[in-house]
């Protein structure tokens, strides 16, 4: 069974532009969730997705958005880039939410912005 | 607000032998999901073990066990007979109650393991 798969591995952008990230799940999960890593701020949550809505948000500025289609692949939109949007952003799918159920990464997009 | 507290920012320990490394959390609610996750240098975020809040007896998958105070909230993970391809970040995280059936983790800074051949 293929594990989650992020696209681009990485990435270069110059401040002010736009990026989007794209992320499909492991077959059969319906729940997306993107997480920001960086050295400072460590791991933090961006956003949840569930049969294409989003049900939970962290505390991230407007510019970061997403989506998710109907065959639960998302994509994770970033506008009007900063310099500390430099991060690793990784993307985790799982099967219908439950205790024990694990979320599952992928390798991660690394977005640098110069 | 759930908090996951890792205060061992590095560990150095011997090929083959056992090691402990540290987790403590805090939360208000009385349900609650523990995992740890390696992290390779590659960046992929491996998942190890979990352990549920409710759960009587300690997890454990292969080399991995969960030893899991729940008095003083620590869930620390517990490696046997280490091996050089454990050399990586390891990360405690906590899951949020499931609200409307959204979830989200909570993650520790992390503990960098390196075995020593």
């Amino acid at each position: 069974k293929a594990g989650v798969t992020q696209t681009p591995r990485y990435l270069i952008k110059t401040r002010g532009q736009q990026v989007t990230l794209s992320c499909s799940p492991i077959s059969g999960h319906r729940s997306v969730s993107w997480y920001q890593q960086t050295p400072g701020q460590g791991l933090q949550f961006l956003f949840e997705y569930f049969s294409e809505t989003q049900r939970n948000k962290g505390n991230f500025p407007g510019r970061f958005s997403g989506r998710q289609f109907s065959n639960s692949r998302s994509e994770m939109n970033v506008s009007t880039l900063e310099l500390g949007d430099s991060a690793l952003y990784l993307c985790a799918s799982s099967l219908e939410p439950a205790d024990n159920s694990p979320l599952h990464f992928g390798n991660g997009t690394r977005l640098t912005v110069t | 607000a759930q908090k996951i507290t890792q205060t061992q920012p590095g560990m150095f320990v011997q090929e083959k032998e056992a090691v402990t490394l540290d987790c403590t959390y805090d939360t208000s609610d009385p349900s609650y999901g523990l995992f740890w996750y390696k992290q390779p240098s590659s960046g992929e975020m491996i998942f190890l073990i979990y352990q549920g809040s409710y759960d009587q007896q300690n997890a454990t998958e292969g080399r991995y066990s969960l030893n899991f105070q729940k008095a003083r909230k620590s869930a620390n993970l517990v490696i046997s007979a280490s091996q050089l391809g454990d050399s990586a970040m390891y990360f405690c995280a906590m899951r949020e109650p499931i609200i409307q059936g959204a979830q989200k983790l909570v993650f520790g800074q992390g503990t960098r393991l390196t075995i020593n051949p």
